[in-house]
């Protein structure tokens, strides 16, 4: 079966400007999570959705947001942009709800973001 | 952010040689993920971890989840080329649920 998919791959935009990011899960997976790596802060959570609902958030200001729809896909806008928003945004998939007992999470290619 | 402390941070080492890294945390976890990521591309999963004591191979790859769930260690026997890239430990955290990732471990093959 088909694997995290995420688009786009890679993109430029002007800081000020805002982008959204899609991600679709491996086929019956209801988690979706979305995660930011840079090379000085490492892999830094984001959100979780899991049908339709934010469970969970990390540290990051307003700016990021997200939502998940009733396929199970689900997108992050990053409004604003900053040159410090620049990285690799990564969507991660399971079953189960993040801190489920016994769940494995999946992670797409990622979306590299090139703020100038 | 809350990340677990990987070690090493990189290793530099000669086709077939053993290598082994690990993770500790202060906090206790409920499953352990271990990850290789090149560059370029998303992480890729190895091997996952889901009960105390669980020891779990998948080739050339074993990993163990500790006895005190604070920590793991992720083992590869014979290493060839193609292991180069980074591998990163992942752990469930038991209270919030959320998936926190070591730094990263860079690993290098020497043919």
């Amino acid at each position: 079966k088909a694997g995290v998919t995420q688009t786009p791959r890679y993109l430029i935009k002007t800081r000020g400007q805002q982008v959204t990011l899609s991600c679709s899960p491996i086929s019956g997976h209801r988690s979706v999570s979305w995660y930011q790596q840079t090379p000085g802060q490492g892999l830094q959570f984001l959100f979780e959705y899991f049908s339709e609902t934010q469970r969970n958030k990390g540290n990051f200001p307003g700016r990021f947001s997200g939502r998940q729809f009733s396929n199970s896909r689900s997108e992050m806008n990053v409004s604003t942009l900053e040159l410090g928003d620049s990285a690799l945004y990564l969507c991660a998939s399971s079953l189960d709800p993040q801190g489920s007992s016994g769940n494995t999470i999946y992670f797409g290619e990622g979306s590299w973001l090139t703020v100038v | 952010g809350q990340q677990l402390n990987q070690s090493p941070q990189s290793m530099f080492i000669q086709e077939g040689e053993d290598v082994s890294m690990n993770c500790t945390s202060s906090s206790i976890f409920n499953t352990w993920l271990w990850y290789k990521q090149e560059p370029g591309e998303g992480p890729v999963l190895l091997i996952a971890l889901y009960k105390a004591g669980e020891l779990t191979s998948n080739g050339r790859l074993t990993a163990q989840f500790g006895i005190t769930r604070k920590d793991s260690f992720l083992n590869i026997s014979a290493s060839i080329p193609s292991d180069v890239g980074i591998y990163f430990c992942a752990g469930l955290h038991a209270n919030t649920g959320k998936l926190i990732f070591g730094q990263g471990t860079t690993l290098q093959v020497k043919p």
